[in-house]
């Protein structure tokens, strides 16, 4: 079976930087890719990762290790509407875009 | 911009009720997916199909069933609703894997109440 594990909830600051966690115990592992859910509404495609490394899009990284199982999402410049779910989610091989998503991380962003 | 919608954003049914979710995306995607997200179990699998009238199980088939008779439409079907089918159910579309990932386009969700 699947294991992804992320922490429940998190908070900062407006203007900080936030690291969110997502650790994953998966056979046949072909990429991560991460979610952002505003209550009420649909998850919105964040950024993805097949190899190694650090992947950059404006505020938002993400990074992964393979080896390691482990992700996590890098949120810099905070705003109080990045206050959402981020939702961590293994692709596996073999699997036709099949994800497997983890709980979820609420970030709550605060003055 | 890829947009999927489905039928209702609330729905209330009574137990023993048949019942029917639709889903139409507008992009032309070969995948669709059917997901329920309940607080604490994150978003989990229901059913997803690869091409019209292909369908596979997800982790969670039990007490539903799919339909897709056209490439941008695809119906999950309660058919015997019960209290612990109350859920957001949410439906997602994506292109085929050729060789590289894909990411899925959620609906805005159903949130349906059994009672």
């Amino acid at each position: 079976g699947q294991n992804i594990d992320q922490p429940t909830e998190m908070t900062a600051t407006e203007g900080a930087i936030v690291q969110i966690n997502c650790t994953y115990q998966t056979s046949g592992f072909n990429g991560l890719f991460w979610y952002q859910q505003h209550a009420g509404e649909a998850p919105t495609f964040l950024s993805y990762n097949v190899l190694d490394g650090l992947e950059e899009k404006g505020r938002f990284s993400s990074f992964l290790s393979r080896s390691k199982g482990y992700s996590y999402l890098l949120l810099k410049e905070l705003q109080m509407k990045d206050s959402a779910s981020y939702l961590c989610a293994v692709s596996l091989t073999g699997g036709g875009n099949k994800l497997t998503f983890g709980t979820g991380t609420q970030l709550k962003v605060e003055l | 911009d890829v947009k999927v919608t489905q039928s209702s954003r609330y729905l209330v049914k009574r137990t023993g009720e048949k019942v029917f979710l639709e889903c139409v995306q507008d992009m032309d995607h070969e995948n669709m997916f059917w997901y329920r997200q309940d607080p604490g179990l994150g978003l989990r699998l229901i059913y997803f199909s690869y091409d019209v009238k292909m369908k596979e199980k997800g982790d969670i088939p039990e007490g539903y069933s799919v339909s897709r008779e056209k490439k941008e439409r695809f119906s999950l079907i309660l058919e015997s609703a019960s209290t612990n089918q109350t859920s957001m159910y949410l439906c997602a579309s994506s292109l085929q894997d050729r060789g590289s990932l894909s990411e899925q386009y959620f609906g805005p969700g159903t949130r349906l109440t059994v009672t």
